[in-house]
């Protein structure tokens, strides 16, 4: 099956300072790419939405000066929360799909600003 | 109205029994639908997709869909405590590429 492997899947910052989660598709070439969003206890919410090659479409809500995110190959995603606050620490998920409608999930990032 | 809604739960049955969980969608066009399964901390798996109305079985896990009632449930049979995870509907629109929306998550327990 699809295999979508994301990392860091923890990492624990110092409020101010940025980090980056990559997110790849393993076997199969992702146009697109989902980021999203969970804090505790609640469901997904979609960050934004990453095309190869194009700008990411952010959601309503989500500073895209804060969350940048990069899609510079047809495997490959990447988010940095630049200037990283107690209040962004939440479980980070990326998705992707291939030629079926279904999306495949990484492992998720745990990240922790202190 | 949320546009995919589910009922939080918990959802309690017995080891051994027929877990039920459901799921209304407000868009008519929604075309296909997918229920994942999620343990706590860990990101979503896919259990199942379903196209069309009817049933759609894949061992212990069975899927319905009525379109015209707008409702996608998701049947466990033979529930095990290692089902016990928090279960999400998601709904794809045709215009919407491959972005799905979710729902807010069921969670469900089964007890030994």
């Amino acid at each position: 099956g699809a295999v979508v492997s994301q990392h860091p899947s923890r990492v624990i910052c110092k409020s101010g300072t940025s980090v980056k989660i990559e997110c790849r598709s393993l076997d199969f070439q992702a146009t697109t790419m989902f980021w999203y969003r969970q804090f505790p206890k609640q469901s997904l919410m979609l960050m934004a939405t990453s095309n190869e090659g194009s700008k990411a479409t952010y959601e309503q809500g989500v500073e895209k000066d804060k969350f940048l995110i990069n899609h510079a190959s047809l495997t490959l995603s990447t988010l940095t929360v630049t200037s990283a606050h107690p209040e962004d620490s939440s479980f980070y998920i990326c998705s992707a799909s291939g030629d079926s409608l279904s999306l495949h999930f990484g492992n998720g990032t745990r990240l922790t600003v202190t | 109205q949320k546009e995919v809604e589910q009922n939080s739960g918990p959802l309690s049955v017995p080891e051994g029994a027929i877990a039920s969980l459901n799921c209304t969608y407000s868009d008519r066009v929604s075309q296909s639908f997918f229920w994942y399964r999620q343990y706590s901390g860990k990101s979503p798996e896919l259990i199942m997709s379903i196209y069309s109305n009817g049933d759609k079985e894949d061992g212990r896990f069975t899927a319905q869909l009525n379109k015209a009632s707008q409702y996608v449930s998701l049947l466990i049979r033979d529930s095990q405590p290692s089902d016990s995870a928090t279960y999400l509907c998601a709904v794809n629109t045709y215009n919407a590429g491959n972005m799905l929306t979710f729902g807010g998550g069921t969670r469900l327990m089964v007890k030994p």
